[in-house]
């Protein structure tokens, strides 16, 4: 089945910085990628995705990046704020969504 | 739109103890799913259904039954609870399982 890793686990950057969270998975068969965030006591919510058609995606201040050949995508933030604070998860989507561990993402004032 | 509603929210079992988590979607989803939560491991699958009538297991379904009477509604029994059953368990729908998942506020399960 689906292996997804994600790195790094966890992730400090002063205000304003960029921030880069990696993801590999293991099953080409894979082809929509979804990026969640999760705010603390909160169920996870869908902040951007790509689909294997495509390479890259940008939302205002977010992109997504995917390499097919490598099996690997990234989410790339930039101007973060202190309210980007959260943990970070990938997901690979084959027959089932398939997450990564996590990614705790703290923006320092 | 109330989107996926879980309850109950908190949960404290006895081992042993059996009881069942509701969620229940308003947005006519065919896929729906459950995800148990725990530190450093992300969101494991538990079982998922592709409609009404139809489930399936995901990668760590033993010690949980649910069944899909319905599009709108999918349980999760507990049939005897352990303590490795303690987790923040959330519940999922979407269209299908290559678009956007909706996910509840999730229930935290405490097995003493």
């Amino acid at each position: 089945g689906e292996n997804v890793e994600q790195h790094p686990s966890t992730l400090s950057v002063q205000e304003g910085d960029s921030a880069v969270i990696k993801c590999t998975y293991s099953d080409s068969a894979s082809n929509y990628f979804p990026w969640y965030k999760q705010e603390l006591g909160k169920g996870p919510q869908l902040i951007i995705d790509i689909r294997s058609n495509v390479g890259e995606k940008k939302d205002q201040r977010i992109a997504v990046t995917l390499n097919k050949t490598a099996k690997h995508f990234s989410l790339h933030i930039t101007e973060t704020q202190p309210e980007d604070s959260a943990v970070y998860f990938c997901a690979a989507t084959g027959q089932n969504f398939v997450f990564g561990p996590g990614t705790r993402l703290s923006v320092l004032p | 739109n109330a989107g996926v509603t879980q309850t109950p929210k908190f949960q404290v079992l006895k081992t042993g103890q059996s009881m069942t988590l509701q969620c229940a979607q308003d947005m006519n989803h065919e896929y729906m799913s459950w995800y148990r939560q725990d530190p450093g491991m992300g969101l494991r699958l538990i079982h998922y259904s592709v409609g009404a009538g139809i489930t399936d297991q995901g990668e760590v379904p033993n010690g949980y039954n649910v069944s899909r009477s319905t599009t709108e509604d999918f349980p999760l029994r507990l049939l005897s609870a352990a303590p490795s059953q303690t987790s923040v368990y959330f519940c999922a729908s979407s269209y299908s399982n290559g678009g956007e998942a909706f996910f509840g506020q999730g229930t935290r399960l405490t097995v003493v």
